[in-house]
């Protein structure tokens, strides 16, 4: 039961667009459209971003987007906000088990 | 408005037992998947334990198989967590989650903070 990987770190300008990904393997994300994003600011709980690979709960901007290629899916944020400076957290159904990615923070400068 | 409230963290020492419980309110309880998640201090999520509407399927992440136990009461719209055998590493967070319908979590209560240690 491995984690999924991402990169510790990410960082955009207000405006700009910034892509995290999230790599597993033929077992969790290749192997499922079963991937959900999550932001999580200090202190707060996580909250759903993307479920399904690129579907949008109701309320997140459409400025997130998802996809996946293979084993590894992609949270892009368009037109970076301050607000948008959180930690990101990607997750995947692995057969009777769910990882998550270690995390990534997002940094607006 | 959905409400996710856990309860029952605190200090235990190694080896001792724990059980967290949430209580949920706002939606009808009995129509969803829930479960556990938890974070370490500092660290990233870590799923622990998921169980159908009806008490099953119930499915544990390697890491606390055999020394947690998820059930929960739908009459009192209630998910619990019983932790056995508890380890320095199961010091976390414990948040409850509602499963919005494929292995994704759509509302997360604050957590119940537990700490093991001697």
């Amino acid at each position: 039961q491995s984690a999924l990987t991402q990169p510790p770190s990410a960082s955009g300008s207000p405006g700009q667009s910034v892509t995290i990904s999230c790599t597993g393997t033929s077992s969790d994300v290749g192997g499922y459209n079963y991937v959900s994003w999550y932001q999580q600011h200090p202190g707060k709980a996580p909250k759903l971003m993307i479920y399904d690979v690129n579907k949008r709960p109701s309320g997140v901007p459409d400025r997130f987007s998802g996809s996946k290629s293979g084993n590894t899916a992609f949270l892009t944020v368009s037109g970076l906000q301050a607000e948008d400076e959180a930690d990101y957290y990607c997750s995947s159904y692995a057969g009777n088990n769910i990882l998550f990615g270690g995390g990534t923070k997002l940094t607006v400068l | 408005q959905v409400q996710l409230v856990e309860s029952g963290g605190g200090l235990v020492k190694p080896g001792g037992s724990l059980t967290l419980s949430c209580a949920a309110s706002g939606f009808t309880f009995s129509d969803y998947y829930m479960s556990w998640i938890r974070q370490a201090p500092g660290k990233g999520l870590e799923w622990v334990s998921y169980i159908g509407t009806s008490g099953s399927p119930i499915y544990y992440a390697d890491s606390v198989k055999g020394r947690f136990t998820i059930s929960r009461d739908n009459a009192k719209k209630s998910l619990y967590l019983q932790m056995s055998s508890l380890r320095a590493d199961d010091t976390a967070l414990y948040y409850c989650a509602r499963e919005r319908g494929n292995y994704d979590f759509d509302y997360w209560g604050q957590g119940t903070l537990v700490t093991v240690s001697s």
